[in-house]
């Protein structure tokens, strides 16, 4: 069964500080793609980065890094120096050959100034 | 702006109604893709249309029905509306097939069943 948990439902982060979001998925296909998508306040989910199962590398875009680790089914994101722009709720998703995307359940950050 | 627009942005209606849902994908765009946001089951994948054929279904109730026209834009109709299909639903769109590249969503529509 393909599975997707983020474990972190609320985090609370005071402006310049790192914050990192868990993402922790189950499956036993060995080719599928991973998500991160945020949902600002306005309420339209965005797309932020895809990762394929062969592609461990690591990925930095500016304030934002993706770390996914094979090994312990991670696919963690981190905001480097959060602003208040960055409140939102991120959603980490898991695609595999089903034709389905499967979303966690988010975790609502929140960045106060 | 994804370039996926719904329409329309809010409704609300009695139980045991009908509505629809409508859904214009980006440009170019052959995948659309529906899903049910609401608080206690989260973001749900319904269904997923590629150019016209109905290609993978998800939680969709058999209440709900979609389709996609030529044109591709989709259409999600919704009957015998109860209180718990109260959600914001998205469409999404994107360029293959399979899914597995990244999806566009619109704004949504919130639909509230009173």
């Amino acid at each position: 069964a393909q599975k997707v948990t983020q474990a972190q439902t609320e985090i609370s982060v005071v402006e310049k500080e790192d914050v990192t979001l868990d993402c922790v998925y189950e499956t036993r296909d060995t080719t599928y793609y991973l998500f991160w998508y945020k949902q600002p306040p306005s309420g339209e989910l965005v797309f932020l980065i895809r990762r394929n199962s062969f592609d461990e590398q690591n990925e930095i875009s500016g304030r934002y890094s993706w770390n996914f680790q094979k090994s312990t089914s991670s696919f963690n994101f981190t905001i480097t120096a959060s602003q208040v722009v960055d409140s939102a709720v991120y959603f980490c998703a898991l695609h595999t050959g089903g034709f389905k995307t499967i979303f966690g359940a988010g975790t609502r950050l929140f960045v106060k100034a | 702006d994804s370039g996926v627009t719904q329409t329309p942005k809010h409704l609300i209606t009695a139980t045991g109604q009908r509505v629809t849902l409508r859904c214009s994908p980006r440009s170019g765009d052959l995948s659309v893709y529906w899903y049910q946001q609401s608080l206690d089951q989260g973001l749900q994948f319904l269904i997923q249309y590629y150019n016209g054929e109905e290609r993978a279904k998800g939680n969709i109730l058999e209440r709900f029905s979609a389709q996609q026209f030529p044109d591709l834009h989709s259409e999600l109709n919704l009957s015998s509306l109860e209180l718990g299909d109260s959600a914001l639903y998205f469409c999404a769109s994107s360029g293959n097939v399979g899914g597995a590249d990244e999806q566009y969503f619109g704004p949504g529509t919130r639909l509230t069943v009173t």
